[in-house]
């Protein structure tokens, strides 16, 4: 079965400074990797998906992911933090099987 | 606009009482979802339904009913055998039987359940 771990349960960074949010999976085949960002009170909102077409994947806001398939990684970056980058944001993997399966959540928050 | 909507968007109830949670999508997709968020723990899969009339338990079933009557909508019912329904529910929908993008999930604003 496919699980996701996400580093750091909260992380908080400078506006203006680098984001690094830290996830690694476990799949036995290559696997739809996704990173969703929910603000408080609300639902979650997909901001990039790795489907095997390219490793770097762009999504919205700036965010960008990389998949690195020998170190299972696909962490979550954005060069430059903004305030309104502030939220928790969660990874998926999925295989394709109608069951994706979540971490736990990392809480961004921006300090000014 | 499509979209998937759910009401409401806060519910309290008594124990002992069941209640209906709301969940609509007009974006064509086959399947949906009902997941229950606790702080810390991400979400969690209840239910899912791939076609009409069918539906599959999740890792957390237990105390929870759905129906899949029409395509369009997926409604969730919180019963009193579920011991702690505190929380906040989430639906998704997903193409899944389309010949793209059929793993990605999106979701709705959520309705957030309090047990008084």
């Amino acid at each position: 079965a496919q699980s996701v771990t996400q580093l750091g349960s909260h992380v908080s960074v400078s506006e203006g400074a680098l984001v690094l949010l830290r996830c690694n999976y476990s799949s036995s085949v290559p696997p739809y990797l996704f990173w969703y960002v929910q603000y408080p009170n609300q639902g979650l909102q997909l901001l990039l998906k790795y489907t095997s077409a390219a490793t770097l994947v762009k999504g919205i806001n700036g965010f960008e992911a990389e998949f690195k398939k020998s170190e299972t990684s696909f962490h979550l970056t954005k060069p430059s933090a903004h305030m309104s980058d502030a939220a928790e944001y969660f990874c998926a993997v999925s295989l394709n099987n109608n069951d994706m399966r979540f971490g736990a959540g990392t809480r961004l928050t921006v300090k000014p | 606009d499509g979209g998937i909507t759910q009401s409401p968007k806060y519910l309290f109830r008594k124990e002992g009482q069941n209640v209906t949670l709301s969940c609509e999508q007009n974006l064509n997709h086959d399947a949906m979802y009902w997941y229950r968020q606790d702080p810390g723990q991400g979400l969690r899969l209840i239910y899912y339904s791939q076609i009409v009339n069918d539906f599959q338990k999740g890792d957390i079933a237990e105390g929870y009913s759905v129906s899949r009557e029409k395509k369009e909508s997926f409604p969730l019912t919180v019963t009193s055998a579920q011991k702690n329904p505190t929380a906040f529910y989430l639906c998704a929908s997903s193409p899944w039987l389309a010949a793209v993008d059929t793993d990605t999930q999106y979701f709705g604003p959520g309705t957030r359940l309090t047990v008084l």
